[in-house]
């Protein structure tokens, strides 16, 4: 089946490092790339979607010059928390599809934690 | 928001016992899919149930769609212990947004 993968699994820093987080399809061109973030025990929360290209669209609340998203090519898109600090701490999740109407294929996940 | 709502919110059974979960949605839809979440991991997908599709199996899992009630139920059968995990439906229209899941416990 379809694969994406997702890097670091983890990461643990001090506040105020930028982390960047790599979401790659590996046996398909995902031609859009969701990135959410999970609180223990909620659900997934849809941060932002972006389409290879083209400016990620960001979900309301979500600040766009805080995370940074790159969806540069049809099988990578990044992730990047600027200027980190402990309430950016969570599970960050990247999945990535080919086309509409399709499943996602999700990465397994970032544990990001700021100290 | 095409979110899902899935319910019960948690449910604890034997194994052995089936498991039925349920989702409902507000808009129509085209498809509808289903997800398993094991607990520090990204979601798996198991299930797509198109809109003209009432009932779709695969293994030990049975998905069940009511466009008339905006609704969808995922039964799965003869539970094991590495069933434990949460489960959550999303529908499509443009992008993907989960409620709040059901977390099954399978209990050995």
């Amino acid at each position: 089946g379809a694969v994406v993968s997702q890097h670091p699994s983890r990461v643990i820093c001090k506040s105020g490092t930028s982390v960047k987080i790599e979401c790659r399809s590996l046996d398909f061109q995902a031609t859009t790339m969701f990135w959410y973030r999970q609180f223990p025990k909620q659900s997934l929360m849809l941060m932002a979607t972006s389409n290879e290209g083209s400016k990620a669209t960001y979900e309301q609340g979500v600040e766009k010059d805080k995370f940074l998203i790159n969806h540069a090519s049809l099988t990578l898109s990044t992730l990047t928390v600027t200027s980190a600090h402990p309430e950016d701490s969570s599970f960050y999740i990247c999945s990535a599809r080919d086309r509409a109407n399709q499943p996602q294929h999700f990465g397994d996940g970032t544990r990001l934690s700021i100290l | 928001s095409q979110q899902g709502e899935e319910d019960p919110q948690a449910l604890s059974i034997q194994e052995g016992e089936n498991a039925t979960m349920n989702c409902s949605y507000k808009t129509s839809i085209n498809n509808l899919q289903w997800y398993r979440q094991n607990s520090g991991r990204g979601l798996v997908h198991l299930i797509l149930i198109r809109s003209n599709e009432r009932e779709k199996h695969s293994g030990r899992l049975r998905v069940t769609l009511d466009t008339s009630k905006k609704s969808s139920s995922l039964l799965i059968t003869a539970s094991r212990a590495a069933d434990t995990a949460s489960y959550f439906c999303a529908t499509d229209v443009l992008d993907m947004r989960f409620g709040a899941g059901t977390r099954l416990t399978v209990k050995p």
